[in-house]
């Protein structure tokens, strides 16, 4: 059992290339999202989606799309990359779309922008 | 609009003794609150969630959290620290009712258990 798998680990783009973070789960979870990490600033969730052809905006969606074409995969593409999106990128799920079932993180994708 | 605050960026405890990591939320209405733990290159893992019901809730590796309503405060507790508890500790919240599925985290706590 996979559970949350992003890929990848690590990746350093130039200003205005773009580039697509993978996740996906084994889990057969309806809840997906994404969030990023950055130093004293906690977690700030950027897309998320409650099953299959449904996405909405989170907290921080400007520069990010994604889309969910199946239950396991959500990835999340950066159509022109900026500085301002150097940061720690994780995907989570849930199995159920309840909002007090908890969320279970893949290992994230450290991202520098240059 | 909702939001969590976790006062102490970092909290030191000597191995052994009891360990509490702080925090305070707000939210319109009743609250989902969670207690999540990162170790260093590694994704958030779920430790314990207060629903409704009973203000003390226990979660994994002894953890435990007291939800106090009037105070707003959801902190995280363990009796006997171990140095393997080090690490950051982040509590986030949800509004329980309809709408937007957001899950608002704190900035996180550093918990570091000395020896």
């Amino acid at each position: 059992n996979a559970g949350v798998t992003q890929t990848p680990k690590f990746q350093v783009l130039k200003t205005g290339q773009s580039m697509t973070l993978q996740c996906a789960q084994d889990m057969n979870h309806e809840y997906m999202s994404w969030y990023r990490q950055d130093p004293g600033m906690g977690l700030r969730l950027i897309h998320y989606s409650v099953g299959a052809g449904i996405t909405d905006q989170g907290e921080v969606p400007n520069g990010y799309n994604v889309s969910r074409s199946t239950t396991e995969d959500f990835p999340l593409r950066l159509l022109s990359a900026a500085p301002s999106q150097t940061s720690v990128y994780f995907c989570a799920s849930s199995y159920s779309t309840t909002r007090n079932s908890p969320l279970h993180f893949g290992n994230g994708t450290r991202l520098t922008v240059t | 609009a909702q939001s969590v605050a976790q006062p102490e960026d970092q909290v030191n405890v000597a191995e052994g003794n009891p360990l509490t990591v702080k925090c305070t939320y707000s939210v319109s209405g009743n609250p989902y609150l969670f207690w999540y733990v990162q170790y260093p290159n590694r994704g958030l893992q779920f430790l314990l969630k207060y629903i409704t019901g009973d203000n003390l809730v226990k979660g994994s590796y002894g953890f435990e959290a007291e939800f106090n309503k009037s105070q707003t405060s959801f902190h995280l507790k363990k009796p006997s620290a171990l140095v393997s508890d080090s690490a950051l500790y982040f509590c986030a919240v949800r509004y329980s009712g309809a709408g937007s599925y957001q899950l608002t985290f704190g900035k996180g706590t550093k918990l570091s258990v000395i020896p």
